[in-house]
């Protein structure tokens, strides 16, 4: 079974500045997804950005780029220039890739609060 | 293109009833999956539909329940409540093709008294 582990479950990072978010899983497949998942006040559950492992290539979605180290088990998520509206839960979450049928599941890891200081 | 729809936003159950819990997926798409969120198990995989047949369970108990129909939407049900059933249900659809990115509904909040 994969898990994933998100150790800071708190944490803060000034306005404008920027923040690092950690990640890692564990898994015995060498081909999956890995997705960041934001969760503001409202609950709502908002796809940040996603990975491929059989790509090498870090992916990056305007303020936010992932390091993603698969030897590692690794997957941490930056946030540049931060804005009070990235306040919110983190969560990060894995998904085989073995099968498109019947193998949506993601696996959570337990999520990071990160608060933005004004 | 409207979102991942769930009714209802919000419901109080006493200990012992059952609760029948609604989502409406994007048009198009066709896998519909359930979790469960509370703050001391976290987000926790329910089951997953395709196709009107279950492709997936998770580890939860019987009580438990749900189906698809034919045009996508999906129902999970939870019988004899329990106090610990209270949580945020929460429903994502997806197109199932490549990335199969799951898009979120806003959840149902039930609380079991």
């Amino acid at each position: 079974a994969q898990t994933v582990t998100q150790s800071q479950p708190e944490m803060s990072v000034q306005e404008a500045e920027t923040v690092t978010l950690s990640c890692t899983y564990d898994t015995s497949e060498s081909d999956y997804y890995l997705f960041w998942y934001k969760q503001p006040p409202s609950r709502q559950m908002i796809l940040v950005i996603r990975q491929e492992a059989y790509k090498q290539q870090n992916a990056t979605e305007n303020r936010f780029s992932v390091n993603f180290q698969k030897a590692a088990k690794s997957f941490s998520l930056k946030i540049s220039d931060s804005q009070l509206g990235d306040a919110a839960m983190y969560f990060c979450a894995y998904r085989s890739a073995q099968s498109n049928f019947g193998n949506e599941k993601l696996t959570f890891g337990t999520g990071t609060r990160l608060t933005i200081i004004p | 293109k409207a979102g991942v729809t769930q009714t209802p936003r919000y419901l109080i159950k006493t200990r012992g009833q059952q609760v029948t819990l609604s989502c409406s997926p994007i048009s198009g798409h066709r896998s519909v999956s359930w979790y469960q969120q509370t703050p001391g198990q976290g987000l926790q995989f329910l089951f997953e539909y395709f196709s009107e047949t279950q492709r997936n369970k998770g580890n939860f108990p019987g009580r438990f329940s749900g189906r698809q129909f034919s045009n996508s939407r999906s129902e999970m049900n939870v019988s004899t409540l329990e106090l610990g059933d209270s949580a945020l249900y929460l429903c994502a659809s997806s197109l199932i093709t490549g990335f199969g990115e799951q898009f979120f509904g806003p959840g149902t909040r039930l609380t079991v008294l």
